[in-house]
Formats: structure tokens, C-alpha cells, sequence
């Protein structure tokens, strides 16, 4: 069984101040980790993904995240917040090798910037 | 580049009425997948296909059925459209070669039942 929790239902920021939206996850296998950006009104994006390789992994849009076995989390960062950035983000857990299923979803962060 | 399409941005239908939401992409995925997305619920999963004609319901099949008669091409169908059924519908595929099940987003469908 596996299971994603985003600790944060919103999230305000400065613009040009440091992002962090907080996941933790629960697996019984080695997972892999992913971060979907959603903008208004548009489908989910790839930010970056976790696959066993670097623990910490750079994304797109200055985007990364850390993943800590110890922790079992996989906190999402960036260091300067911009207008653009504002969107929903979720936190995506999986532990299949492969195939169609094995993805939980986490129930999002709204990141809002402040201008 | 990958491209997932939907058929319809935004739809408005009857309450009884049925509906028909199309999902169509261009990567040679071998899985699909519906999904629909509600405030505060994130993302839950209706049904997905893992081959032409084969599907598996996911958390949440009651009250919609699907159709995949083409590799490209997976249909969600709501038989009798119902005011609880407004929502915000998600098609997505993957790679059945990619280890990882990265999936790739259509752009979304807003469904309102009236």
C-alpha cells in the first residue's frame, strides 16, 4: 500500500522570497517520486521526478526536491519565488516497476504569490 | 513532442443526458487513464486501459464506463449524466517501456451538469 500526503492545502509566498511545499509519502517498496505543476485552467505538467538515481533532483523552472529515505519525504523547493509560479502542485508517489496502475496522487498545494 | 488531447475544453450538459468525453494521443502509449479532479480531493482515478479493448476500473468507476476500440484512443462515457458527476475530467497515458509510469496530461475537460 502506498500513500502521499501534502501537508499544506495553501501556501503564501513574496514573490522572490524561497518556496518550500512539504510531501511525505508511505510505501512498502522503493517508490518513485513525482511533482506535477497544474496553471489555471491547464492539464498536469512534469516538474521533476525521483527515480533511485541522485537524491536530489533539479526540475523545471528552478524547481527541485530532496528526497529523504530517513524521512520519507520529498519536500519540493525553489529559492526565488516568481508571479508565474502560481499554480496547484501535487505530489505524486509510485511503486510499480512499470505498468498502468500504482500511482496515488497527493490533494495538492496552492501556491499563491504575493506580489 | 507528446500530445494528449481532449475533445472539448468545457461542456455543458442535462442531468440524464449522455456524455461522451474523448481522449486521443499521439505517442503510442500502450496506457490510459480518466481521472477527475475536485477542490480539496486531488486527483482521483476512474478507470485506465493498459491495451485496445482491455480496462480495469480504478477508485472511483461507479456511475461512468469506458471505451478503447483504437490504441490512441480512450473514451469515457457517463450514461446518465447526474449533478454529482460536475467536475473537472483529466486524461492522461504512459509508457508501458518507461520504468517509471511518468504519465502525460491532456489539458482537461470542465464538465457542469445542470
Amino acid at each position: 500500500a502506498q500513500s502521499v500526503t501534502q501537508l499544506d492545502s495553501h501556501v503564501s509566498v513574496s514573490e522572490g522570497t524561497p518556496v518550500l511545499l512539504r510531501c511525505n509519502y508511505s510505501s512498502s517498496y522503493s517508490p518513485s517520486l513525482f511533482w506535477y505543476v497544474q496553471h489555471p485552467n491547464k492539464g498536469l505538467q512534469l516538474l521533476l521526478k525521483y527515480t533511485s538515481a541522485a537524491t536530489l533532483v533539479k526540475g523545471i523552472n528552478g524547481f527541485e526536491a530532496e528526497f529523504k529515505k530517513s524521512e520519507t519525504s520529498f519536500h519540493l523547493t525553489k529559492p526565488s519565488a516568481h508571479m508565474s509560479d502560481a499554480a496547484e502542485y501535487f505530489c505524486v508517489v509510485s511503486t510499480s516497476g512499470g505498468g498502468a496502475d500504482g500511482l496515488t496522487f497527493g490533494k495538492g498545494t496552492h501556491l499563491i504569490i504575493q506580489p | 513532442d507528446v500530445k494528449v488531447t481532449q475533445s472539448s475544453r468545457y461542456l455543458v450538459k442535462r442531468t440524464g443526458e449522455k456524455v461522451f468525453l474523448e481522449c486521443v494521443q499521439d505517442m503510442d502509449h500502450e496506457n490510459m487513464f480518466w481521472y477527475r479532479q475536485d477542490p480539496g480531493l486531488g486527483l482521483r482515478l476512474i478507470y485506465f486501459s493498459y491495451d485496445v479493448k482491455m480496462k480495469e476500473k480504478g477508485d472511483i468507476p461507479e456511475g461512468y464506463s469506458v471505451s478503447r476500440e483504437k490504441k490512441e484512443r480512450f473514451s469515457l462515457i457517463l450514461e446518465s449524466a447526474s449533478t454529482n458527476q460536475t467536475s473537472m475530467y483529466l486524461c492522461a497515458s504512459s509508457d508501458d517501456r518507461a520504468p517509471y509510469n511518468e504519465q502525460f496530461f491532456g489539458p482537461g475537460t470542465r464538465l457542469t451538469v445542470l
